[in-house]
C-alpha cells in the first residue's frame, strides 16, 4: 500500500471512552503531522514530529496525546473527549519538516 | 503576522468554463507555495507547488498556477472545468522549506461548485 493511510476512517465514541487513531506512511518521510479540521474553521495544526521527536504542540488539550514510535507510524490517543472535539482528523507526512505534505484520508470522529 | 488569504469562500462555475482561484500571502520574502484540493470527507491532495524558477507551474488534473511577486499572489487556474473538479481548494505557504521553522500555513479554502 502506498501513500498515507489512516484507521479507522470513522469513529464514534462517548465522552468517557479511550480510543486511538492510527496513521501510517509508506513514503519514507521524516516528518509527520496531526491536523484537526472542523466545519467552517481553517485547518488546525495539532502536533508535529520530525525524526520521531515531537517538535511542536500547538496548545492542544491534554486529552489528545500523540505517539510516534517510528518514522512510519503516528498515533493520536484520545480520552475524555468533548462534543466539540468532533471533527475530521488528518494525518500528513513530509520528506522534512517544512516541505510539501502528503495527507491521509482522515478519520471522521464523532463524540457523543 | 504571516498569513495566507483566499478571498473567495465559494465559487460556482459552469462545466467547461475557465476557472481562477485567488491566493495572496503576506511575507517579506518569497515563500514556497502550494495548492491542495480536498473532496468531501477526504484528505488533501497536492495539486502543484512552486519553489523557484518559472513562475507558471503545471500541476495534476490540468491545473496550473502563476506566481506573481509584485502582487504577492499565487492564483490557481484551469482552462476548462469538469464536474469532478467540484471540491474545496486550499492555498498554502511555507517560509522555510525543509527547515525547523517551516510548517505549512493554509488559507481558509475556496469551495468550488460546478453546474452542468
Amino acid at each position: 500500500e502506498t501513500g498515507v493511510t489512516q484507521t479507522p476512517r470513522h469513529l464514534v465514541m462517548g465522552m468517557t471512552n479511550k480510543k486511538s487513531l492510527k496513521c501510517e506512511q509508506h513514503l519514507g518521510h521524516n516528518a509527520m503531522y496531526w491536523y484537526k479540521q472542523s466545519a467552517k474553521k481553517p485547518l488546525e495544526l495539532m502536533f508535529v514530529y520530525s525524526l520521531e521527536e515531537r517538535v511542536e504542540n500547538n496548545s492542544v488539550p491534554s486529552r489528545f496525546s500523540p505517539e510516534c514510535p517510528n518514522s512510519s507510524h503516528l498515533f493520536l490517543h484520545l480520552h475524555t473527549l468533548q462534543p466539540e472535539d468532533s471533527a475530521l482528523y488528518l494525518c500528513a507526512s513530509s520528506p522534512a519538516q517544512g516541505s510539501e505534505q502528503y495527507f491521509g484520508p482522515g478519520t471522521r470522529l464523532t463524540v457523543t | 503576522a504571516q498569513s495566507v488569504t483566499q478571498p473567495d469562500i465559494h465559487i460556482t462555475v459552469s462545466e467547461g468554463a475557465s476557472l481562477e482561484l485567488r491566493c495572496n500571502y503576506s511575507y517579506g520574502a518569497t515563500p514556497y507555495l502550494f495548492w491542495y484540493v480536498q473532496s468531501p470527507g477526504q484528505g488533501l491532495q497536492l495539486l502543484l507547488k512552486y519553489f523557484s524558477g518559472d513562475t507558471l507551474v503545471q500541476g495534476i488534473k490540468g491545473f496550473e498556477a502563476e506566481f506573481k511577486r509584485s502582487q504577492s499572489s499565487f492564483n490557481l487556474r484551469k482552462p476548462s472545468v469538469h464536474w469532478s473538479d467540484a471540491a474545496e481548494y486550499f492555498c498554502a505557504v511555507v517560509l522555510n522549506y525543509g527547515g525547523s521553522q517551516g510548517n505549512l500555513i493554509f488559507g481558509k479554502g475556496t469551495k468550488l461548485s460546478v453546474k452542468p
